[in-house]
Formats: structure tokens, C-alpha cells, sequence
């Protein structure tokens, strides 16, 4: 496994528009979180699923953010209507959900809306 | 809510030195772990080391140490012989409730040569 996985790295887009991203979390892993991280802060926390259950959604997450993971394996993030203040990097991280849960970050795909 | 404070935007250090970064959280919450994360300049986030607070004994990872002070809500990292490869943003997290990560805003650490 050669760990967590996002897709596409970088996305510029026009204001308006819906974008969507894909995670692919390490296999067996049955938490996926997806975080928010603009330039020079510390990641803010969107939303997590337990397999395919979404727990717990942030109150950043308006409602034109969607996240789902189908089948408790890869899990995709949209965002409709995309405004400039979306702009951000989008971190996507999986854990076991056992013990001391330790949470593995992709790189991340960087949303510029223009 | 948890909050978690690194007071130290940017610090620097020389190569071969040694150097600490500060954070700082607030927490109800008594059984918990805390984790320091690396952040190079365009590359993904890495564990650099974890503490569990129940746990009298400071983490150490090689170079990288902990000074962990439960009572003060303290969470220090130290870095010995820094080397050109740590120069990285560095968070400090706490993870909510055993799972969401609440993060510090973060220390940019530049290692001169």
C-alpha cells in the first residue's frame, strides 16, 4: 500500500462552477477525514466518515459542500457553486479507528477559484 | 471546544543546534493523545511524534523529544542536531474526542546552514 491517495493534486476553476475531488484511503483503514487548510493555518476539520457512515459534519461544511464514501472505501468531496473564498488546500486522511488512531494524510488537492 | 495555541509563527535555528517549538491547549478531557505534525514546503503531512497524556514519560523519536506538562496544558517540541531536511511547517494537534484533529496554527521552522 503505498498510502493515502488524492485526486487531482491541483484544480483551478471558475467561479460558479462544481468541483469534485476523490480520496483513496489506505486499505483497511475504516476512518476517512477530510480537512480544509488555507495558506499559512493549521487544517481545519470538514467531516469524517466511520466506513460509510459520515459521523460528524463541521459547521464550515455550507450546504453547497457534500462529501460521501461508498461502500466504506474511496470517498469524494463536492462543492457546488465554488466561490473564491473556496479556494483552499483540501486534505483527505484515513486511520484505523482503533488505539491511538493515528491519522495519515494525502498531499492534498489545491482548489483555486478564480 | 478544544483549542490548541502555538504562539511562535516563524523561529530559525542553525544547523547542528537544537531548538524548542511551543504549543499550548485547552481540553475537558483527561485520557488523550498529542501529536506533533511535519508539513515540508509542498510535500504531505507527517507524524513526527505522539504523547499519551496518561503517560508520566516524555516521547522521544530520535532527535525529536517532547516536553509534555499535563497540569499546564503544555505540549513542547525539541528538536536536537536540526538538520537542512526539518526545515518544515510544524503543527501541534490534539484529536477531539479520540478522532477529529483540532490543529495550532503552526511554526515555521527554517534550519540555516
Amino acid at each position: 500500500d503505498t498510502g493515502v491517495s488524492q485526486d487531482p493534486r491541483h484544480k483551478i476553476t471558475k467561479r460558479g462552477q462544481n468541483v469534485t475531488f476523490r480520496c483513496d484511503p489506505i486499505s483497511e483503514h475504516n476512518r476517512l477525514y477530510w480537512y480544509r487548510q488555507t495558506l499559512g493555518q493549521g487544517p481545519e476539520f470538514l467531516t469524517y466518515f466511520q466506513n460509510e457512515a459520515q459521523l460528524e459534519k463541521s459547521r464550515l461544511l455550507s450546504d453547497r459542500f457534500s462529501a460521501e464514501r461508498p461502500k466504506g472505501s474511496f470517498s469524494t468531496l463536492e462543492i457546488q457553486r465554488t466561490e473564491q473564498g473556496d479556494s483552499a488546500m483540501y486534505l483527505c486522511a484515513s486511520s484505523q479507528g482503533t488505539g491511538v488512531d493515528e491519522q495519515y494524510f494525502g498531499p492534498g488537492t489545491r482548489l483555486t477559484v478564480t | 471546544a478544544q483549542t490548541v495555541t502555538q504562539s511562535q509563527p516563524e523561529m530559525s535555528v542553525q544547523e547542528a543546534e537544537t531548538v524548542t517549538l511551543s504549543c499550548t491547549y485547552d481540553t475537558s478531557e483527561n485520557n488523550y493523545y498529542l501529536f506533533w505534525y511535519k508539513q515540508p514546503p509542498s510535500r504531505q503531512m507527517i507524524l513526527v511524534i505522539r504523547q499519551e497524556a496518561y503517560k508520566q514519560q516524555n516521547a522521544t523519536e530520535n532527535r525529536f523529544s517532547v516536553n509534555f506538562q499535563k497540569a499546564a496544558k503544555s505540549f513542547s517540541l525539541k528538536i536536537s542536531d536540526s538538520q537542512l531536511g526539518d526545515t518544515a511547517m510544524y503543527f501541534c494537534a490534539f484529536p477531539e474526542y479520540g478522532n477529529k484533529l483540532v490543529f495550532g496554527a503552526g511554526t515555521i521552522l527554517r534550519v540555516k546552514s
